[in-house]
């Protein structure tokens, strides 16, 4: 079965510092691969998503995240953190076969930023 | 502007009685999604329509109904069979529903069962 694992729940780091956000999947396929950020009491934005070709993605907000399939991974990162970061962030993998969309969601990584 | 349009924003509800969610779109997608958010579990597929006058249950359809009547509005009816509805809802659409479509969220709805 699909599924998605982001193993931090909680994570701090300090304003201007480097940041690593862990997601790993499982999937049979090709997987689609996308990372949302959530606001307090928000929808989700979309960050970047991955389908095909180059490993290296880049999103807005200059987040990037890369695939590797040998580690089944998509780590969504940032070289420098701003305080308007703060917010949780989900991985999710496009299921679902024949014409189904369906995204699995892992269970997001809230972000603080300490000043 | 294009988007997604959830309301209300917040509703209340009492043990026992049915509620509809609203959800419309301008985007002129095929495919829209009903997910529930509760803290801690990420989010979780209720329904999801393809076409107008189809729709699958998703991962937690029981207690929740949808209807897809015109290709804009996708509404979400809370029955009082749902055990625990209180959590976020979020309403999503996409361009079709083929795998890979990216697929763009509402702001949400707030319910709470009293």
């Amino acid at each position: 079965a699909q599924s998605v694992t982001q193993p931090d729940i909680h994570i701090t780091v300090s304003e201007g510092a480097s940041l690593e956000l862990r997601c790993n999947y499982s999937y049979g396929a090709t997987p689609y691969l996308f990372w949302y950020v959530q606001s307090p009491g928000q929808g989700l934005q979309l960050l970047l998503k991955y389908f095909s070709g180059d490993t290296l993605v880049q999103g807005i907000k200059g987040f990037e995240a890369e695939f590797k399939r040998s580690q089944s991974s998509f780590n969504l990162r940032k070289p420098s953190v701003h305080w308007s970061d703060a917010a949780e962030y989900f991985c999710a993998v496009g299921a679902g076969g024949g014409a189904t969309n369906k995204l699995i969601f892992g269970t997001g990584t809230l972000l603080a930023v300490q000043p | 502007d294009g988007g997604i349009t959830q309301s209300p924003k917040y509703l209340f509800r009492k043990e026992g009685q049915n509620v509809t969610l609203s959800c419309e779109q301008n985007l002129n997608h095929d495919a829209m999604y009903w997910y529930r958010q509760d803290p801690g579990q990420g989010l979780r597929l209720i329904y999801y329509s393809q076409i107008v006058n189809d729709f699958q249950k998703g991962d937690i359809a029981e207690g929740y109904s949808v209807s897809r009547e015109k290709k804009e509005s996708f509404p979400l009816t809370v029955t009082s069979a749902q055990k625990n509805p209180t959590a976020f809802y979020l309403c999503a659409s996409s361009m079709f529903g083929s795998s890979g479509n990216t697929i763009y969220f509402g702001e949400g709805s707030w319910l709470t069962v009293v």
